[in-house]
């Protein structure tokens, strides 16, 4: 199984800062998820990356493999943003292929 | 528009009843899971199906039990012998098995609340 570790676990910002929440994984992976859970409880998908970095507005992911490593950055950060925002790495075996996730970022961004 | 929906969002019950939360999906996808999320914790793997008439045991199955009779439809019923219900429970699907390199779309959830 792999283990998930986020950081931080709480985050309070200023409007228009920018935004770093960090992810380790402890077993190598070939794709890392990350999500953002609304304050209702549904959940999004953001990303799924395997190497490098992927950007959807002004939501950066990026990871490096060998380190086992993630980050999600968040620029010119809005009340909006606000969200938990959570990494999950994929493990298989135990006849189970599924994610493990981490505890989540609680992200608020006070305009 | 496509998706998942979980229903109902909130749902109370008697301590001993058993409890059906209904996930229900138009994407198409084979793979269904269903997670259990507590607070200060990470989503655990309840049950998950890779494809009609099959499911398998995740990671706390104890208690509950699901069926997969349709491509579209996952239902998780919580039976009196789940120790501790109260919690925030989440289905997702994926197109294919497995969440190596698929992604994962999810539900808005349901809160059981067991009084």
């Amino acid at each position: 199984k792999n283990e998930v570790e986020q950081s931080p676990q709480n985050l309070t910002a200023q409007e228009g800062e920018f935004i770093t929440i960090n992810c380790s994984y402890s077993v190598g992976i070939s794709a890392l998820h990350w999500l953002q859970q609304h304050p209702g409880g549904g959940i999004v998908s953001l990303f799924m990356l395997s190497s490098g970095k992927k950007k959807h507005g002004r939501l950066i992911a990026t990871i490096n493999i060998q380190e086992k490593h993630s980050s999600l950055h968040i620029t010119a950060s809005h009340p909006r943003d606000s969200a938990v925002y959570i990494c999950a790495a994929p493990y298989s075996g135990g006849g189970a292929d599924g994610l493990t996730f981490g505890k989540g970022t609680h992200l608020i961004i006070q305009p | 528009d496509g998706g998942i929906t979980q229903s109902p969002k909130y749902l109370f019950r008697k301590e001993g009843q058993n409890v059906t939360l209904s996930c229900e999906q138009n994407l198409n996808h084979d793979a269904m899971y269903w997670y259990r999320q507590d607070p200060g914790q990470g989503l655990r793997l309840i049950y998950y199906s890779q494809i009609v008439n099959d499911f398998q045991k995740g990671d706390i199955a104890e208690g509950y039990s699901v069926s997969r009779e349709k491509k579209e439809s996952f239902p998780l019923t919580v039976t009196s012998a789940q120790k501790n219900p109260t919690a925030f429970y989440l289905c997702a699907s994926s197109i294919g098995w497995g969440l190596m390199n698929t992604e994962a779309f999810f539900g808005q959830g349901t809160r059981l609340t067991v009084v």
